[in-house]
């Protein structure tokens, strides 16, 4: 099995909405991370777990807030956001927590969309 | 600074003919180098690696990449280009000795004519 796999593929929410992008991978690895690609751009990275623990965070606003329960899941949590924030919110994971290569393997990413 | 750049944004080629995708980067020590493409709509996949040794490198669906340190350049190459290699191509880095943070060049759109 080397899937991650991302649920919703599709969110619409509205600026006052409370919503959870959830991830999940049982490849056993050990980093997990949350990128966002808008329309025509490269994938940024938003956050970083390693082991578990948030070792990035690229000053992302507090408005997204991830979550790491488990070595297998990694939850974005989603409050009062705004409509520049609609994207394609990508998740990786890669094998070891700490000094990666960069070999990551990526789910096909939740489209959302802030009305 | 360090930066990882893909001249071009759009190339557009005839099924059956080769291409050529180029990358450069300017690290200070030569980065882990790496290709990903994109098929519209999806996640992106993992199509080749250079750490170090051999610098002509083969990846997965009949690409390959060569590493020249003189020109600081990691250009993807395919002898014979299918319509189902349409997709967004992305060259990324991570500092030598390995990281966390993969960072990416700003993609080339391939288009492919049948």
């Amino acid at each position: 099995d080397t899937e991650v796999t991302q649920t919703p593929k599709h969110l619409v929410m509205g600026m006052t909405n409370k919503k959870s992008l959830k991830c999940e991978q049982h490849m056993g690895h050990r980093a997990m991370y949350w990128y966002k690609q808008k329309a025509k751009k490269p994938p940024e990275l938003m956050f970083v777990y390693s082991y578990e623990k948030l070792s990035i965070n690229e000053s992302v606003p507090s408005r997204f807030s991830p979550e790491c329960p488990n070595s297998s899941l990694l939850n974005l949590h989603l409050h009062a956001l705004q409509p520049e924030d609609s994207a394609l919110y990508l998740c990786a994971s890669s094998p070891r927590g700490g000094r990666n290569t960069g070999e990551l393997f990526f789910g096909e990413g939740s489209r959302l969309t802030v009305l | 600074a360090q930066s990882v750049t893909q001249p071009d944004i759009h190339i557009t080629v005839s099924e059956g003919a080769s291409l050529e995708l180029r990358c450069n980067y300017s690290y200070g020590a030569t980065p882990y180098l790496f290709w990903y493409v994109q098929s519209p709509g999806q996640g992106l996949q993992l199509l080749l690696k250079y750490f170090s040794g051999d610098t002509l490198v083969q990846g997965i669906k009949g690409f390959e990449a060569e590493f020249k340190r003189s020109q600081s350049s990691f250009n993807l190459r395919k002898p014979s280009v299918h319509w189902s290699d349409a997709a967004e191509y992305f060259c990324a880095v991570v500092p030598t000795g390995g990281g966390n943070k993969l960072t990416f060049g700003t993609g080339t759109q391939l288009k492919v004519e049948l």
